[in-house]
């Protein structure tokens, strides 16, 4: 069964404006990590957050995971219409399993 | 200079045949994989080489054949196509175990007629 599961499904918002998305797990983890899709492309690696961290940073991203509700949250602020993609989450998955285990993604649509 | 490159970009072919696709990373990492991405986006992953080793094979019908001449190439040879093997596949590198950040191909997109 999928490890991560991403909230909501899709997300339509305005430029400008801040959009969020959620990831929940089931086991324990030793790392999670946030990944983007623009259409018909490769995923790209956004954020690695280890399970001793509880924030992290970069430009105008926001990673916050709480590993006792074992959940990840995604913050982009001041969005743009170039931050149109899905995202993914993707966790380590279950103890001594050598390989990340992706969620379905949040489809983010960032409006002019 | 393209860090992990698939070939072809586009594959469409009759059911049956037998296709293959090729991955290069010239990153210098340790581990390859290649993932599946349905018509829902879910991506998973289908088998992982580290240094030319099989690690992980999962669930995947033994039509697929993954191989890797050495650490920097990773191919996927599939026989007897199917209507169902319709997808995306990426190709992907890392350092290490699987665990840590990854770098994804630009994929290859397989119909099957």
């Amino acid at each position: 069964s999928q490890q991560g599961e991403e909230d909501p499904q899709a997300l339509s918002i305005q430029e400008g404006e801040n959009a969020t998305m959620n990831c929940s797990y089931k086991t324990s983890i030793n790392n999670l990590q946030w990944y983007r899709q623009n259409s018909g492309r490769g995923l790209v690696h956004l954020i690695l957050i280890r399970s001793n961290e509880r924030e992290k940073h970069s430009g105008r991203l926001r990673v916050t995971l709480d590993t006792s509700k074992k959940s990840s949250s995604l913050l982009i602020t001041a969005s743009r219409a170039a931050d149109t993609a899905s995202y993914f989450c993707a966790t380590d998955g279950a103890q001594g399993a050598q390989k990340l285990v992706f969620g379905q993604g949040t489809r983010l649509t960032i409006n002019p | 200079d393209t860090a992990v490159s698939q070939t072809p970009k586009y594959l469409v072919t009759q059911m049956g045949n037998d296709k293959s696709i090729k991955c290069e990373q010239n990153l210098g990492h340790d581990t390859m994989y290649w993932y599946k991405q349905d018509s829902k986006k879910f991506l998973k992953i289908m088998f992982s080489y580290n240094n030319k080793e099989l690690i992980i094979n999962e669930t995947v019908p033994n039509r697929f054949s993954p191989k890797s001449p050495d650490k920097a190439h990773l191919n996927l040879h599939i026989n007897s196509l199917e209507l169902g093997d319709s997808a995306v596949y990426f190709c992907a590198s890392s350092y290490g175990t699987g665990k840590e950040t990854q770098y994804f191909g630009p994929g290859t997109r397989l119909l099957v007629l």
